[in-house]
């Protein structure tokens, strides 16, 4: 049973960034599927950010592209979200999955934190 | 990029009724089509993939059909813990985008 446990801050400022580090047990991210962000504003539908493969290469959503940056950590098993120069409109909760395809198809899901963009 | 938009936004049902949601892609997807459905205050869960493959697990009850752009999701016969909201999901380009969502109420 694959799982993935997020962690990072649940409240950040306007204009900095969110960083979230999911953190992948019993299956390793080297063993193939790709790694994704998912995320969810309150009372809202799902919003995918983008994925990563364990050998580096990214997709990122045009939408976020200019402000986000996803990374994989393979001694850790682990993959990490960044979101810059962030604004309340990215309050959401964000899920950490494991995606079958570069764009979707998401198998695992993590509990997804709820991360807050206030002052 | 394509867009995906479900039909209706939400819907009530009674017990054992069959319930069938839409998802149209504005462009041609082929089968690279998700549903998921997401309980109140849970994480989303994986129900078909492929347009019409049921994930492991998944009841019977669910079913998918579709190709192209225009898609299925169906329970044949409605239970109480099948109230949730409903999403589509296609996957054969990125971005991975979702529809709006299908809330799905018991009468």
């Amino acid at each position: 049973q694959v799982q993935l446990q997020e962690s990072g801050p649940g409240l950040v400022k306007p204009s900095e960034t969110l960083s979230l580090t999911c953190l992948v047990s019993d299956f390793s991210i080297t063993s193939g599927f790709h790694w994704g962000w998912i995320r969810q504003p309150p009372g809202k539908g799902l919003e995918w950010i983008g994925s990563i493969y364990h050998s580096g290469i990214t997709y990122y959503n045009p939408s976020l592209k200019r402000r986000v940056t996803i990374s994989v950590d393979t001694s850790k098993n682990q993959i990490s979200l960044n979101l810059s120069s962030v604004t309340a409109a990215d309050t959401a909760v964000y899920y950490c999955a494991r995606q079958r395809y570069s764009s979707g198809c998401i198998d695992y899901w993590g509990q997804g934190p709820l991360v807050t963009v206030s002052s | 990029d394509t867009q995906m938009s479900q039909s209706p936004t939400s819907l009530s049902a009674s017990v054992g009724d069959r319930v069938t949601i839409t998802c149209r892609a504005t462009q041609d997807i082929t089968h690279y089509l998700a549903w998921y459905q997401q309980r109140p205050g849970r994480v989303p869960k994986l129900l078909i993939y492929g347009a019409s493959t049921l994930q492991s697990g998944v009841p019977s009850r669910f079913s998918g059909s579709g190709s192209g752009t225009y898609f299925t999701l169906t329970i044949s016969s409605l239970q109480p813990e099948d109230v949730a909201t409903y999403y589509c999901q296609k996957y054969n380009s990125v971005p991975g985008s979702f529809g709006q969502g299908t809330r799905l109420e018991i009468k």
